[in-house]
């Protein structure tokens, strides 16, 4: 199975700042790779897919890049409901599996 | 609205088995590939089992493979998963999620999961 892993595992950062979490495949997954965003006690939600398309309905603020093995996920002006963990997902072959997840707090 | 709606979870002792089921409303249910995750609560996020539009094809991660049982009737607008010979490591909330329609096996929609225990 392919290995997905993710830096930082946590963080804290204030509204405003630029924020880039980073994951990283064990083996090449081309850019077949897809972001979620979850909040305590709630549903993982999607926010990217295919490594850089924005699910519609999904502000504009968070934006992806990457291909290969190496992805990040941005916020570029971090609000105070971007509280969360976010978990990247590799879909390129069976057993799909997920990073460990960043958490991510509001200073 | 996309609904999807878990049942089905609670206490099985080792051994014992369980069937999960997810209601769907709000899509057409037949045009997509249906997702199984599952969450330890606390930690991270496991995809279990997909199955496609018409049933024809199937995947399991490796841990359940003889165990686990994706199915659908897309008469009833539901995906189920059969669970068998649980043990402590199948303790979770179990979700179920719709796959997208660019991207068949990207989950989407997320329904609120149903909790299985697995304890003596």
């Amino acid at each position: 199975a392919i290995r997905m892993t993710q830096s930082p595992s946590s963080f804290s950062a204030s509204t405003g700042d630029r924020v880039t979490i980073t994951c990283r495949a064990s083996q090449g997954i081309s850019n077949y790779l897809a972001w979620y965003q979850q909040k305590p006690g709630k549903a993982p939600e999607l926010l990217i897919y295919d490594a850089s398309t924005l699910q519609p309905g999904v502000t504009s603020r968070f934006s992806g890049s990457g291909s290969g093995t190496d992805f990040a996920l941005t916020i570029s002006s971090l609000q105070s409901e971007d509280f969360g963990t976010y978990f990247c997902q590799q879909y390129y072959s069976y057993p799909f599996t997920f990073g460990p997840g960043t958490k991510v707090d509001i200073k | 609205d996309v609904q999807l709606v878990e049942s089905g979870g609670g206490l099985v002792q080792p051994g014992g088995s369980l069937r999960l089921s997810c209601a769907a409303s709000g899509f057409r249910f037949s045009g997509y590939w249906m997702n199984w995750v599952r969450q330890v609560p606390g930690k991270g996020l496991e995809w279990v089992a997909n199955i496609k539009e018409d049933g024809g094809e199937k995947y399991y991660v490796d841990s359940v493979k003889g165990r686990f049982t994706i199915s659908r009737d897309n008469a009833k607008n539901s995906v189920y998963l059969q669970m068998n010979s649980l043990g402590a490591d199948d303790t979770a909330v179990y979700h179920c999620a719709r796959g997208g329609s660019i991207v068949a096996v990207v989950s989407i929609d997320w329904g609120q999961g149903t909790l299985v225990t697995v304890s003596s």
